[in-house]
């Protein structure tokens, strides 16, 4: 009974190359949320989407930065031509059914460093 | 603009005692909250949450307190256990934009034996 599976653990890039992040939500789960965590912060909300729907992505840069969770496979987070703030953790959760309960469950994150 | 602030970057306590983490929030529109639990190179987990409509919810050795009208929340762990050390975020949501949660920056607590 895997939990939320996210790849690659960790990803190294150089500035302006693409980044690809990717989140396959527990089983049965729909609902897909990214996260990102700073160092020395909190998770800060970026993007809430189901099956091919983007529902609310008022977290995300509006630049460089785009998100999917298509029909088959796995959601994608995508960061393009990265920047060195870019670096940082991300992370994924899912939820079987709307955030009612509040309780999420992640996945153990990307972490992305950027030289 | 942080709405939920966590003031103690860090926390020691002694094996046995109770360990008390404080949270802060500025913005009447969350209706709930919630405290995760993240260990190093790991995602949160879900401890417990509350509700806006009650001020005390426990579980087990976990026992959360809200003040509204304070703004205010708390986790209480009784008795505190080694394996309890972890960096612990409180979180909230507001009825509106109810699918994400605002995160506090966490505090980090160590129980020493």
């Amino acid at each position: 009974n895997a939990g939320v599976m996210q790849n690659p653990r960790h990803l190294v890039r150089r500035r302006g190359q693409e980044a690809r992040l990717r989140c396959s939500p527990m089983k049965g789960h729909s609902h897909v949320y990214w996260y990102r965590q700073l160092p020395e912060e909190g998770l800060k909300f970026m993007v809430y989407l189901q099956k091919e729907n983007i529902i609310d992505e008022s977290g995300m840069p509006k630049e460089r930065f785009s998100a999917e969770f298509p029909k088959e496979g796995p959601s994608i987070l995508r960061i393009q031509q990265v920047v060195r703030g870019d670096s940082a953790a991300y992370f994924c959760a899912s939820s079987l059914v709307s955030l009612n309960t509040g309780e999420l469950f992640f996945g153990e994150g990307s972490r992305l460093t950027v030289l | 603009d942080q709405q939920v602030k966590q003031n103690s970057p860090s926390l020691s306590v002694q094996e046995g005692r109770i360990s008390i983490l404080n949270c802060d929030y500025t913005n009447s529109m969350f209706d709930y909250f919630l405290w995760y639990k993240k260990y190093p190179a790991e995602g949160p987990t879900f401890l417990i949450s509350i509700s806006s409509i009650k001020d005390k919810n426990e579980d087990g050795r976990f026992t959360v307190f809200l003040n509204k009208s304070a703004k205010h929340l708390s986790l209480h762990i009784v008795p505190s256990q080694p394996g309890d050390s972890a960096v612990y975020f409180c979180a909230a949501r507001a009825i509106q934009g109810a699918q994400k949660l605002v995160f506090g920056q966490g505090t980090r607590l160590t129980i020493n034996p």
